[in-house]
C-alpha cells in the first residue's frame, strides 16, 4: 500500500477563493482524521470519520470549513471562502480502529501546505 | 478527558540514551498510551504503545509506571535522525498535545 495520500502537496490561493484538500486513506482503515498544524496552535484535530460517517467535528474552526467522505477511499476538506489565517499544513491520517490497541497504529499523509495570500 | 503533559524540549548528544517523560495522571485503567514522533517537514509517525508492561520494538522502549500515571519513551542510542517532536497521546481520538522537541547534537 502506498500509504495515506494527500493532494495537492502545496496550495497557494488568494483570499476569498475556495480551497479543496484531498485525502486517500489506506485501504481497509475504518477511521479517517483531518488535522491542521501551525506554529502557534500545534497539531489540532479538526474532524474524524468512522466508516465514512463524521463522528466528531468539534474541532472545525468555523462554518467556512467542511469535510466529506463520500466513500471509504476518499475524503475532502473544503474551505470556502479562504482567509490568510487558514494558512497552515493540513494532515490526513487513517487508522484501522484507534480504540483497539492491537490494531490502532495511525498513518499520516505527507500533508498539504496551504498558503492564503 | 485524560490529558498528557510533556516537557517542551530536551537535548541529547549523539549515541547517548534519551528518556522522554510523559505524565498522564488522569488516564483510565483501559487506556493505552501511544507515542508518535514528527520529523521535520513530515507527518507524525507511530513509535510505540503500551498498557501496563514495558514494551520494546525496533525504534524504542516504553517504560510505564506501576500506577500508570506516567511513562517514559527510551531511545537507547540517539542519532541525528531522531531529532523530532515526540508526542504521547491517548489513541482513541488521536488528540496531540504540544509534545517534546528533541534536539540531538553530534
Amino acid at each position: 500500500d502506498a500509504g495515506v495520500i494527500q493532494s495537492p502537496r502545496h496550495e497557494v490561493t488568494e483570499m476569498g477563493q475556495e480551497v479543496t484538500l484531498r485525502c486517500k486513506p489506506i485501504s481497509g482503515h475504518d477511521y479517517l482524521f483531518w488535522y491542521r498544524q501551525t506554529m502557534m496552535r500545534g497539531l489540532e484535530l479538526l474532524i474524524y470519520f468512522n466508516n465514512n460517517v463524521p463522528i466528531d467535528d468539534s474541532g472545525m474552526p468555523e462554518d467556512r470549513f467542511s469535510a466529506k467522505m463520500p466513500n471509504a477511499s476518499f475524503s475532502t476538506l473544503k474551505i470556502q471562502p479562504s482567509e490568510p489565517r487558514d494558512s497552515a499544513v493540513y494532515f490526513c491520517a487513517s487508522s484501522p480502529n484507534p480504540s483497539d490497541a492491537s490494531d490502532s497504529e495511525a498513518f499520516f499523509g505527507q500533508g498539504t501546505r496551504l498558503t492564503v495570500v | 478527558d485524560a490529558k498528557t503533559t510533556q516537557p517542551n524540549s530536551m537535548e541529547s548528544n549523539e549515541e547517548e540514551p534519551v528518556h522522554l517523560p510523559c505524565n498522564h495522571s488522569t488516564i483510565s485503567g483501559t487506556d493505552y498510551i501511544h507515542w508518535y514522533r514528527q520529523l521535520p517537514s513530515q507527518g507524525p509517525e507511530y513509535v510505540i504503545h503500551g498498557l501496563t508492561s514495558n514494551v520494546n520494538n525496533r525504534m524504542a522502549s516504553l517504560a510505564i509506571a506501576e500506577d500508570r500515571k506516567s511513562s517514559t519513551l527510551i531511545l537507547h542510542r540517539a542519532t541525528l535522525r531522531d531529532a523530532a517532536v515526540y508526542y504521547c497521546i491517548r489513541p482513541d481520538k488521536l488528540i496531540f498535545g504540544t509534545g517534546t522537541r528533541l534536539q540531538v547534537f553530534p
